[in-house]
């Protein structure tokens, strides 16, 4: 089955910073990359997401890239506020599956 | 409406208690999901209904227990749990399986379940 490691588990930055989580997977025909953002205490909600035939997409101050050749993709978040202070997971949709599998997630800490 | 919906929000039951989660969705999604959640983990599939038909059991122990009793409602009835089981049960659905679409997750708030 896939695989999906995610990586800092833990990423603490000052605000106006720059924040970038790294996941990689292992199944070469996943084509679906979804980004949720949970707050404590609620629901995991998804912030972007990425298709297998498209390298990069923005969205305000986020955006993902997807190299397919290397099997990994990055959350960029720029100009960090403290409302950004979340955990974060990425997903990898393998192929003929509908259902995602998730990395561990990262703990996003903005300090004022 | 694009929500999906669970009660209750918080559930405290102890051991031999039986109750039961709801969860409501009415996006016309035809895959309804439960998960399991620990502080700061991954959400952990636990059920997943295809067209209200049960098409995945990630072996979870039989006291838990699905149903779907149409295209809008998921429940899960608890049995016998264990203190180890307490944790946030989310609910999630997409659109049918099998389609063109992209099948993104839509989650409900979660029920946060206490096992005394």
């Amino acid at each position: 089955g896939e695989n999906v490691e995610q990586h800092p588990s833990t990423l603490s930055v000052q605000e106006g910073d720059s924040a970038v989580i790294k996941c990689t997977y292992s199944d070469s025909a996943s084509n679906y990359f979804p980004w949720y953002k949970q707050e404590l205490g609620k629901r995991p909600q998804l912030i972007i997401d990425i298709r297998s035939n498209v390298g990069e997409k923005k969205d305000q101050r986020i955006a993902v890239t997807l190299n397919k050749t290397a099997k990994h993709f990055s959350l960029h978040i720029t100009e960090t506020q403290p409302e950004d202070s979340a955990v974060y997971f990425c997903a990898a949709r393998p192929g003929g599956s509908y259902i995602p599998t998730f990395g561990r997630g990262t703990s996003l800490i903005v300090h004022p | 409406d694009t929500e999906v919906t669970q009660t209750p929000k918080h559930l405290v039951m102890g051991m031999t208690n039986k109750k039961s989660l709801k969860c409501e969705q009415h996006m016309g999604h035809r895959a309804m999901y439960w998960y399991k959640q620990k502080a700061k983990k991954p959400p952990e599939l636990m059920f997943v209904y295809s067209y209200e038909k049960l098409s995945i059991n990630e072996s979870v122990p039989s006291r838990f227990s699905p149903e779907c009793p149409n295209s809008s409602l998921l429940n899960l009835h608890l049995h016998a749990l264990q203190p180890e089981d307490s944790a946030l049960y989310l609910c999630a659905s997409s659109q049918a399986p099998g389609t063109s679409a992209d099948n993104e997750q839509f989650f409900g708030p979660g029920t946060r379940l206490t096992v005394l």
